[in-house]
């Protein structure tokens, strides 16, 4: 157990909507990644926050935007989703997002679009 | 941009050795992480290198040539439960925390 939480576990919607994932850091930890895996893409960076603030961004969609509030809890907002978003959306968490840190990976978030 | 190869696929026997190659091509280089990862579930972190030469812990052992753009993780003593997919990934330019990824590479261990 890595100490970083993610909600829900899994998640099944339609074409078309909006959801919201949820993570929590490991207690102390400042930065919060997303990341992406599917299928044929392996493990994507999508977004980083230190803080509250975004500090790096990857190869995140218009239609994705995120964001880390004051107790450092961050959400994932996927909107107009697609088939291909399909994927499991891990968050990770580090202690203060410097060069030398260790991410640590919560159980992720399974989305299934149909 | 930045450029991580490694094998799709690893067979090995319980009990013997087992080396995955990690080559990579980055826009600057702050750091070579190799994770662990079961099946639907998160990567666990098994080493970090940044400097050149072999880090070794218990049965997994990270060895890193910056010149060649070269990793490789060693496992040894494999057991069963060393089935699972095995992540390289490279930290590159300084803006941020941000690890690319490698496709990953299958490690089927047989009895």
């Amino acid at each position: 157990d890595s100490g970083v939480t993610q909600t829900p576990k899994h998640l099944i919607t339609a074409t078309g909507q909006r959801v919201t994932l949820r993570c929590s850091p490991r207690s102390g930890d400042l930065s919060v990644y997303w990341y992406q895996q599917s299928l044929d893409q392996g493990l994507q960076f999508l977004i980083q926050y230190y803080n509250g603030e975004e500090r790096a961004k990857g190869n995140i969609l218009e239609r994705f935007s995120a964001q880390q509030f004051p107790d450092l809890h961050s959400e994932l907002n996927l909107s107009s989703l697609e088939l291909g978003d399909s994927a499991l959306y891990f968050c990770a968490s580090s202690v203060g997002g410097m060069i030398k840190e260790t991410q640590y990976f919560g159980p992720g978030t399974r989305l299934l679009v149909l | 941009g930045q450029n991580i190869d490694q094998p799709t696929e690893m067979t090995a026997t319980e009990g013997a050795i087992v080396q995955i190659n990690c080559t990579y091509q980055t826009s600057g280089f702050n750091g070579l992480f190799w994770y662990q990862q079961h099946a639907g579930e998160a990567p666990t972190f098994l080493s970090y290198n940044v400097l050149d030469g072999l880090e070794e812990k218990g049965r997994f052992s990270s060895f890193l040539s910056r010149s060649k753009g070269y990793s490789y993780l060693l496992l040894k003593e494999l057991q069963m439960k060393d089935s699972a997919s095995y992540l390289c990934a490279v930290r590159g330019e300084a803006a941020g925390n941000k690890l690319t990824f490698g496709g990953g590479t299958r490690v089927l261990v047989k009895p």
